[in-house]
């Protein structure tokens, strides 16, 4: 596609419900970034993949956090057991290359998590 | 203390001044982004550099890579300007960013 597409854009989640957020990055980009951004603040990075190879998860908060990406284009960020403080926007960023150095990101517009 | 530091934290302009962002980060990098980003969570990357100066219409974005310190201009800023914006750097091994807190600026016609 043109751009980098999440989905959905808004999501209201009861606390304990498990959610799944999709990214669809730029058609041949190598590199898919996942990103938390809270409230007021900057997007804190959560997670890496190289095609399907997930490179780097140091950021996922918990265990109830999982990403995976198994043809290496679309990529899914599954939360489970959702709490309040897991509300935030989560947005998908997409390079051409891999990342041994520094690349153009293009981001998604982001999906928006509300727990209640 | 954030490895990516930017002021201020938020800036109100009135049309038509000069307007200028600072970022301090303390880690080596291979490149720094300037980010924008408007409400609703739209992020466009507006320069990508990791030495001297770049310049697309009206921003301008420099880095002294001996100083730690990049800075973004906006000359003439315009109402359309407001958003916030972000500084990010690319680590030295290249996989991830690290995002400073953002700068809201807000141009009042």
């Amino acid at each position: 596609g043109a751009g980098v597409s999440q989905s959905p854009r808004y999501k209201v989640a009861k606390r304990g419900q498990d959610v799944a957020l999709r990214c669809d990055p730029i058609s041949g980009h190598v590199s898919l970034f996942w990103y938390q951004q809270a409230l007021g603040q900057g997007p804190e990075f959560l997670t890496y993949f190289q095609n399907e190879a997930q490179l780097d998860k140091s950021g996922l908060p918990s265990d109830r956090f999982f990403a995976e990406r198994p043809e290496g284009s679309v990529s899914t960020l599954k939360i489970q057991r959702t709490q309040q403080e897991d509300s935030a926007v989560y947005l998908c960023a997409s390079t051409q290359r891999g990342t041994r150095g520094a690349n153009v990101l293009t981001f998604g517009a982001g999906s928006r998590l509300t727990v209640l | 203390k954030n490895e990516v530091e930017q002021s201020p934290q938020n800036l109100t302009a009135q049309e038509g001044e000069f307007i200028t962002i600072n970022c301090s980060y303390s880690v080596g990098i291979s490149a720094l982004h300037w980010l924008q980003q408007h409400p609703g969570g739209g992020i466009v990357s507006l320069f990508m550099l990791s030495s001297g100066k770049k310049k697309h219409g009206r921003l301008i974005a420099t880095i002294n890579i001996q100083e730690k310190h990049s800075s973004l201009h906006i000359t003439a800023s315009h109402p359309r300007d407001s958003a916030v914006y972000i500084c990010a750097v690319w680590g030295t091994s290249g996989s991830r960013l690290t995002f400073g807190e953002g700068t809201q600026l807000t141009v009042n016609p």
